[in-house]
């Protein structure tokens, strides 16, 4: 069974119109991750979660912002897509800080589409 | 902006052939070196976390080394199968616990 769920698997959205990815997680785990990765890059880290404290990483466009309203649910949000923001969208989760000795545990990804 | 970088970037191998590819990484404030696996339409599943130089793990056909000194690590796939095809990446976490990824070496393997 599936431990971190993204929905929805694909989104397509209008140029400049906001959009909202969602992410939850039976894992019980108290960090959480959005990363995006555009074709054959590397996943780049966007912001996490430690607890409720939110951590953004300092190139994060300020077009992106992120919820989370309790342990389980994790939101990402657009406010105004533009074309370069179509990536595939994954969430992440660990049990504490990445430690040495943890992985971490994905979900299976929103692809996003703006048109 | 840490360097992480994978190579080859793509590959293509027959079904039995066995192949290793790399993961090179800063090889100062080193904590610790994940792989991880990611098939099509799936989500990337972890492999391995190696922290300490020398480190060798293995899983089935899969394996990888470690070496901290030189910042880089090998995976190799034994009698490679249609079914390891996917794009393996590797993630360097440094002290300060930041993790950042290669781009992945996508494998695919020729019935």
């Amino acid at each position: 069974d599936a431990m971190v769920i993204q929905n929805p698997r694909y989104q397509v959205t209008q140029f400049g119109k906001p959009v909202t990815l969602s992410c939850s997680q039976t894992l019980n785990h108290n960090v959480m991750y959005w990363y995006q990765q555009k074709s054959s890059q590397a996943p780049k880290l966007l912001f996490h979660y430690y607890d409720k404290d939110f951590n953004n990483e300092a190139d994060t466009p300020d077009n992106f912002q992120s919820r989370r309203p309790n342990t389980s649910f994790c939101f990402l949000d657009i406010r105004s897509p533009g074309l370069g923001d179509a990536a595939m969208y994954l969430c992440a989760t660990t049990r504490g800080h990445t430690a040495g000795n943890q992985p971490q545990h994905f979900g299976d990804g929103t692809r996003l589409s703006i048109l | 902006i840490l360097n992480v970088e994978q190579s080859p970037q793509s590959l293509h191998v027959q079904e039995g052939d066995s192949t290793n590819f790399t993961c090179s990484f800063p090889s100062s404030n080193f904590y610790a070196l994940h792989w991880y696996r990611w098939e099509t339409a799936k989500s990337p599943e972890a492999l391995f976390v190696m922290t300490l130089n020398g480190d060798e793990k293995k899983k089935g056909r899969i394996s990888a080394t470690l070496n901290t000194k030189e910042g880089y690590s090998y995976l190799y796939i034994k009698g490679s199968q249609p079914e390891d095809s996917a794009t393996y990446l590797c993630a360097f976490l440094d002290s300060a616990r930041q993790l950042t990824f290669g781009s992945g070496t996508q494998l695919t393997v020729l019935p």
